[in-house]
C-alpha cells in the first residue's frame, strides 16, 4: 500500500520538552514537507528538502528542526523554542524537487501541549 | 506579501445544488494551481489541477476555471452531495518555489 505515513496520530507533550514527528513515505519521491495547520488557517511551510541530507527553512522554521538522512523519511522535532506548537502537523511530499507538482499528503499529527 | 485568498469562509448548499467555490491569487507569475479537500481530521486529498496555459479543466464532477486576466480561480462542484462537505483549499506556485496555501472554504451539503 503506497502513500505516506505519519505517526502518530495525536501527541501530547508538556511544556519545555522537545517532541519528534514522524514523517514516511513509500512512493520513491525526492522532495518532502512539513506543515503546520492552525484551526480556521490555511498550510504554513515549515520545513521542506528536495533531496537527501538537504533541507530548507520554510515560512515558520522558528523552533523547529528537521533531518532527511534517508529518503523516505522526513522526522520533525518540534523543540521548547517553539512558542506555541498546540496544532495540526502535515507532512507531504512530490515526486521531484520544488516545482510544479502535486504534493501528497499524509494523515497528519495533531500535537498538543498540555 | 504574496498570497492566496479564497473569497468565502463557509458555503451551504443543498444536496443537487452545483456549488462554486472561488478563490483568488496575487501572484501573476504562478503557474501552477491546485485544489485540495479536507475532511475533518485528516490531510488533504488533492481534487483537480490546471496550469496556467489552460483556462479549464474538468474532471469527475468537478470543473477549475482559472482567469489570468483578473488572477482568479474557482472550483465547481456538480450535483454536490453530503459527501462534498469539507474544507477546500486552492494553492498556487510557479516553478522554484513551495506552494502557497490559501485559508480555506469550508462547504457544507445539508440533505
Amino acid at each position: 500500500d503506497g502513500g505516506i505515513t505519519q505517526s502518530p496520530k495525536y501527541l501530547f507533550r508538556k511544556e519545555g520538552q522537545n517532541v519528534t514527528l514522524s514523517c514516511e513515505q513509500n512512493l520513491n519521491h525526492d522532495a518532502m514537507y512539513w506543515y503546520r495547520q492552525d484551526p480556521g488557517q490555511g498550510l504554513r511551510l515549515i520545513y521542506y528538502s528536495q533531496i537527501v541530507n538537504d533541507f530548507q527553512k520554510g515560512d515558520i522554521a522558528e523552533g523547529y528542526s528537521v533531518s532527511r538522512e534517508k529518503k523516505e523519511s522526513f522526522p520533525l522535532t518540534v523543540t521548547s523554542a517553539q512558542k506555541n506548537p498546540t496544532a495540526f502537523y502535515l507532512c507531504a511530499s512530490t515526486p521531484t524537487g520544488i516545482s510544479t507538482d502535486t504534493q501528497y499528503f499524509g494523515p497528519g499529527t495533531r500535537l498538543t501541549v498540555l | 506579501g504574496e498570497s492566496v485568498g479564497l473569497h468565502l469562509p463557509t458555503l451551504s448548499v443543498q444536496e443537487g445544488d452545483n456549488s462554486i467555490i472561488n478563490c483568488a491569487y496575487s501572484n501573476s507569475a504562478s503557474d501552477y494551481f491546485i485544489w485540495y479537500k479536507q475532511e475533518s481530521g485528516k490531510g488533504p486529498q488533492f481534487i483537480i489541477d490546471i496550469r496556467s496555459n489552460m483556462d479549464k479543466r474538468q474532471g469527475q464532477r468537478v470543473t477549475v476555471l482559472l482567469n489570468k486576466t483578473v488572477k482568479h480561480l474557482s472550483l465547481q462542484i456538480a450535483a454536490t452531495q453530503p459527501g462534498d462537505s469539507a474544507v477546500y483549499f486552492c494553492a498556487e506556485n510557479k516553478a522554484g518555489t513551495a506552494l502557497i496555501f490559501g485559508k480555506g472554504t469550508t462547504l457544507s451539503v445539508s440533505s
